[in-house]
């Protein structure tokens, strides 16, 4: 069974802290990809990034970085220095199966409120 | 325009009656979703089209939801006789390529229809 939980509801910052997300997944697939979207008021979601079972190197992008472990099935999101702008609702998704239909099992996600 | 588009982007419906929500991919894209998002909840897979071909519908919650993408390009989403329940945000996303690859397949998602059933 696939499985995704964001155990954080919501998080309030004030700009200019870092904060990070937490991802654990749920899988039995050998091969899987794990995604964060953000999702702002207007409902879209955006993408950010896509990660494949096979590659734990972090990856950083800007003031975003996100840090994948397999070993503890955890694949989370840190933004440094946080703008007002970075408020919304951050998604994390697992794709993988047999069929690899790019199916998404989404977490309940995380809402991040920063404040001026 | 560039991205997915959906219409429309907010509908009341009155218990009962039948609703249409319109999906239209980005151009050429193979692969086309379908989901469902509950209010402070994740979106949950409702179906998956590679082409005109609707190759997984395990997640239609009833008969009463019907997808159909006749020529490969948009669909649309109808939900008959509507239920309260049924009360959520219907997104639509697209990607190239008919599954995940190394090299990536982006899915690209619209934004939504708001469903309200009062």
């Amino acid at each position: 069974a696939q499985k995704v939980t964001q155990a954080q509801t919501e998080i309030s910052v004030v700009e200019k802290e870092d904060v990070t997300l937490d991802c654990v997944y749920e899988t039995r697939d050998t091969t899987y990809y794990l995604f964060w979207y953000k999702q702002p008021p207007s409902g879209e979601l955006v993408f950010l990034i896509r990660r494949n079972s096979f590659d734990e190197q972090n990856e950083i992008s800007g003031r975003y970085s996100w840090n994948f472990q397999k070993s503890t099935s955890s694949f989370n999101f840190t933004i440094t220095a946080s703008q007002v702008v970075d408020s919304a609702v951050y998604f994390c998704a697992l794709s993988g199966g047999i069929d690899n239909f790019n199916k998404f099992y989404f977490g309940s996600g995380t809402k991040l409120n920063v404040k001026p | 325009g560039a991205g997915v588009s959906q219409s429309p982007r907010y509908k009341v419906a009155k218990r009962g009656q039948d609703v249409a929500l319109r999906c239209d991919p980005i151009s050429g894209h193979v692969s086309l979703f379908w989901y469902q998002q509950a209010l402070g909840q994740g979106p949950e897979f409702l179906t998956y089209f590679q082409n005109e071909a609707q190759l997984d519908k395990s997640g239609l919650p009833s008969d009463r939801f019907f997808a159909e993408r006749p020529e490969g390009s948009v669909s649309t989403l109808k939900i008959q006789r509507t239920q309260q329940e049924d009360s959520a945000v219907y997104l639509c996303a697209s990607s190239l390529l008919a599954r995940q690859t190394i090299s990536g397949n982006t899915i690209y998602f619209g934004e939504g229809s708001w469903l309200t059933v009062v």
